[in-house]
Order: structure tokens, then sequence, then C-alpha cells
């Protein structure tokens, strides 16, 4: 069974510029979740799809959107890049969206700002 | 609100020594989910164990082993006999039901250098 397939692996933009990622979840699998890595505050919560639907969304500006298709890919969009938003951006599929639910997650996609 | 701690930023070890890795959560919940995960070098996160705040019993899967107590809100995890492939991060988590959702809240991570 394919895992958690996140694309591209590595990326570097320019300030102000936008950038999309893009997660496969395994196959079945229809809830997908986003975080952000960093040293300095860990992994936070971006947001959660489950069935083309935004379910829950966490402490970030608006320049971070994200969005699911009817085969539960999902991609995150993330414009107007600043320094700051230099990260890991995991990616999480899980079968269902309670919370109990295992969640499996991609190699991430590390996004350099310059 | 949930939190999660995990107060050892760093911990080394020698090969075969036992460690463990302490994890205090704090929840408004009576359900709720407590997970560790593994992230290796690679980067991706793998799960490792999860739990549910009404089973408190205590679990051992090879060297590996998880005491919940939920009297002092831990979720400790030992590993015995340490070997150099578990050097990583190991991350605590917890997912509350009332909300329903997905939203793990993760620990700061503690990571593990084994030395041979």
């Amino acid at each position: 069974k394919a895992g958690v397939t996140q694309t591209p692996r590595y990326l570097i933009k320019t300030r102000g510029q936008q950038v999309t990622l893009s997660c496969s979840p395994i196959s079945g699998h229809r809830s997908v979740s986003w975080y952000q890595q960093t040293p300095g505050q860990g992994l936070q919560f971006l947001f959660e799809y489950f069935s083309e639907t935004q379910r829950n969304k966490g402490n970030f500006p608006g320049r971070f959107s994200g969005r699911q298709f009817s085969n539960s890919r999902s991609e995150m969009n993330v414009s107007t890049l600043e320094l700051g938003d230099s990260a890991l951006y995991l990616c999480a599929s899980s079968y269902m969206d309670r919370a109990e639910t295992e969640a499996f997650f991609g190699q991430g996609t590390r996004l350099t700002v310059v | 609100a949930q939190k999660v701690t995990q107060a050892q930023t760093e911990i080394s070890v020698v090969e075969k020594e036992d460690v463990t890795l302490d994890c205090v959560y704090e929840t408004r919940d009576t359900t709720y989910y407590l997970f560790w995960y593994k992230q290796p070098p690679s980067g991706e996160l793998v799960f490792l164990i999860r739990r549910n705040s009404f089973d408190e019993q205590n679990e051992i899967s090879g060297r590996y082993s998880w005491n919940f107590q939920k009297s002092t809100s831990s979720f400790n995890f030992t590993i015995t006999a340490s070997q150099v492939v578990d050097s990583a991060v190991y991350f605590c988590a917890l997912s509350e039901v009332f909300y329903n959702n997905n939203d793990m809240r993760f620990g700061a991570g503690t990571r593990l250098t084994v030395k041979p």
C-alpha cells in the first residue's frame, strides 16, 4: 500500500511569491491534515479536510489556504511568502476525521523562502 | 485548551541503555486520545502508539513500552536496550474528541541520540 506522497520535496521561493504544495493520501483515506514544522514553533496544525470540506483550521493568517479534490488529494497554497514561512510542511492522511484516527504522515515539503 | 509538554529537549544515551521520554498533557475533555510519533532524519512522522483516555493499561511492544497515568496526566515512553536506530525526534500528541477533529496538538519533541 503506497504511503502519503508529498510533492515537491524541496522548494526555494522568493519573498512575495506564492507556492502550492501537493499531498496524495493513502488510498481510501478521506481526511487530509496539514502541519507546519519549524525549529521555533514546533509542529503546528494548519487545517484539515474531509470529503472536500475544510473541517478545522489552525491559527494561521489567511495567506495560508488549502483545498481537497474529489479523489482526496489535497493542495495547500501560501500567498505573499514571508521569510518566516520557511518550514517543513507535513501532510497526514487518515481514514476518518475523528480524533482517534491514526494519522499517516508524508515525508514533507521543505520550503525555503529567500 | 489542550496542551502537551515534553520537558526533555534532548537526551543522549549509550547503546543498550534504557531511556524514558516524558510527556505531560492538559485537557478539559474527558475523552481524548494520546499518541507517540517518531521522526527520523528523513522527515516523516512514524506512528508508534495510540491510547484512549479510558484505557490506562500499560502497553509493551518489543523494546517499547508506554505508561499512561491519568492521575498525573502523563503518557511516558520507555525504550529498553536502546539501539542506534532509535535515534530520532519523538513527539507526544493529544487529540480531544469533543471537537471531533484531527487537530492533534503536538509537544515540542524530544531528540534522542543513541551512541554506539
